[in-house]
């Protein structure tokens, strides 16, 4: 299986510091997606990577990749209350529309 | 757009009952994903269908299961008969080719 794992299972911080998650997977991939969902809603896409990119940004959010240690890591920058969701790494398999998910970190951000 | 559209919202039905999940794409998106989520076992992919075609149905659990996409605008997820194990929130997505996937708001089963 090339499931991607989450890393830390759950993670609580601060108002205004940075959550950093981790994904590792098993097997060659062209891409990798980060998704989030709050509690009782579906996913929604965050960012996707793809295999020669290294590292990517959007607003708050920095993604990094390394293939060589087939890891992932998502960097949310001064959280926010609202931020507070379960985030979840995808990963495809060479090709392939089918995505794998990992369990998912849950992000609590208190106020 | 309204997004990708799933009904009902919540089902309850008892154990024997055949049960039938709706999606409607996102128009325009030619692969439709259903997905279920439980606590125990994440997020699994049961079945995707490309140009309304299924592509991959090995994450069906058992012949309980059945899945169609008579046309590209809509898509069932049949379990008959449905069991207590079944109990989940099932997804519905839709994609572009090899983009990111749009999901609806689920359909939570509860299987008495």
């Amino acid at each position: 299986s090339q499931q991607g794992e989450e890393d830390p299972q759950a993670l609580s911080i601060q108002e205004g510091e940075n959550a950093t998650m981790n994904c590792s997977y098993k097997t060659s991939i062209n891409n990798l997606q980060w998704y989030r969902q709050n509690s009782g809603r579906g996913l929604v896409h965050l960012i996707l990577i793809r295999s020669n990119e290294r590292e990517k940004h959007s607003g708050r959010l920095r993604v990094t990749l390394d293939t060589s240690k087939k890891s992932s890591s998502l960097l949310i920058t001064a959280s926010r209350a609202a931020d507070t969701a379960s985030y979840f790494c995808a990963t495809d398999k060479g090709g392939s529309e089918k995505l794998v998910f990992g369990k998912g970190t849950k992000l609590t951000v208190n106020p | 757009d309204a997004g990708v559209i799933q009904s009902p919202r919540h089902e309850v039905t008892e154990m024997g009952q055949e049960v039938t999940l709706r999606c409607k794409p996102i128009s325009g998106h030619n692969s439709l994903f259903w997905y279920r989520q439980t606590m125990m076992r994440g997020l699994e992919l049961l079945i995707y269908f490309n140009n309304n075609v299924p592509i991959d149905d090995s994450g069906m659990p058992e012949d309980r299961f059945s899945a169609k996409m008579p046309n590209a605008s809509f898509s069932t997820l049949k379990i008959q008969p449905s069991e207590p194990r079944d109990s989940a929130v099932y997804f519905c997505a839709s994609s572009s080719p090899v983009d990111e996937q749009f999901f609806g708001p689920g359909t939570r089963l509860t299987v008495l």
